[in-house]
C-alpha cells in the first residue's frame, strides 16, 4: 500500500512551452502532497506545500506564478511548470502524505526528468 | 527550526564491510527521523524511520539505525555492504506537524568497492 505515481517520468520539451506533470496517490487519500526539486547530484528542495482544495504555500524563492500547483482532489496534485527556460530543467518529486494512519510518514512518486531545449 | 547535517557526501566501503552513514539533527520538539535511500533516476524509498519507543531501529535491506538524544544523532549502520547498496541515502527529520514536513540532509553516496 501507500503507492505514489508520477506522470510523465520523462519530458522534453522546448524553450517557452509548459509542462504539466501529474501526481497521484493510488491507494490512499493524501490531504497534504509536497513538491521537491533535486538538481544533480543534490539534495531534494523543498518547492511547495498543497493541501486538497487550497491553494500552495510555496518555499521563498521559487515562482509561484511560475510553478503552478493545483491539488483538485485528495488522490491528484499537478505541479504545471509554465513558459519552461533550460534552466528549469531538473528532477522533479512529489510525495504525499495519507489522510489517516501512517500519519508520521511521506511516501514518494518516482520522480519526473523534465529537460528543457 | 529544524536541520539535519549529514556528514560525509561520499562514503566509499568494500562488499563485506561495515556500512556506517552518519545524521545529526536539531529540532525543537520530539523529532521524527527517516532514512531514505534513492537509486539513480528515482524517486526516495523509506529505509527506516523512528517516531517513538525502541531507539534502535530496523529497517529493511539489512540497515538499521540508533536514536540518540543526547547526540542527536541518528546514524544508518549494516554489517555487511553489497553491491547493490550503492545508492544515495538521505537523512530527514520531521516534527510530525501538519502534513508530517520534511527537512531532507544534503545526501550521501555510499559507494561499494568489488
Amino acid at each position: 500500500g501507500a503507492v505514489v505515481s508520477q506522470h510523465p517520468s520523462r519530458v522534453i520539451c522546448k524553450s517557452g512551452t509548459s509542462v504539466k506533470i501529474e501526481c497521484r496517490s493510488l491507494d490512499f487519500q493524501a490531504t497534504t502532497m509536497f513538491w521537491y526539486r533535486q538538481f544533480p547530484k543534490q539534495s531534494l528542495m523543498l518547492m511547495a506545500t498543497s493541501n486538497e482544495g487550497s491553494k500552495a504555500t510555496y518555499e521563498q524563492g521559487v515562482e509561484k506564478d511560475k510553478f503552478l500547483i493545483n491539488h483538485a482532489s485528495l488522490t491528484l496534485s499537478t505541479l504545471t511548470v509554465t513558459s519552461a527556460h533550460p534552466e528549469d530543467s531538473s528532477f522533479y518529486i512529489c510525495s504525499a502524505s495519507p489522510r489517516e494512519g501512517l500519519n508520521n510518514e511521506q511516501f514518494f512518486g518516482p520522480g519526473t526528468r523534465l529537460t528543457v531545449l | 527550526a529544524q536541520s539535519v547535517t549529514q556528514l560525509g557526501s561520499h562514503v566509499s566501503v568494500s562488499e563485506g564491510a561495515l556500512v556506517l552513514l552518519r545524521c545529526n539533527y536539531s529540532s525543537s520538539v520530539p523529532p521524527y527521523l527517516f532514512w531514505y535511500v534513492q537509486y539513480p533516476n528515482q524517486g526516495l524509498q523509506l529505509l527506516l524511520k523512528y517516531t517513538t519507543g525502541a531507539t534502535l531501529v530496523k529497517g529493511i535491506n539489512g540497515f538499521e539505525a540508533e536514536f540518540k538524544k543526547s547526540e542527536t544523532s541518528f546514524h544508518l549502520t549494516k554489517p555487511s555492504a553489497h553491491m547493490s547498496d550503492a545508492a544515495e541515502y538521505f537523512c530527514a527529520v520531521s516534527d510530525g506537524g501538519a502534513g508530517n514536513m520534511l527537512t531532507f540532509g544534503g545526501g550521501t553516496r555510499l559507494m561499494v568497492k568489488p
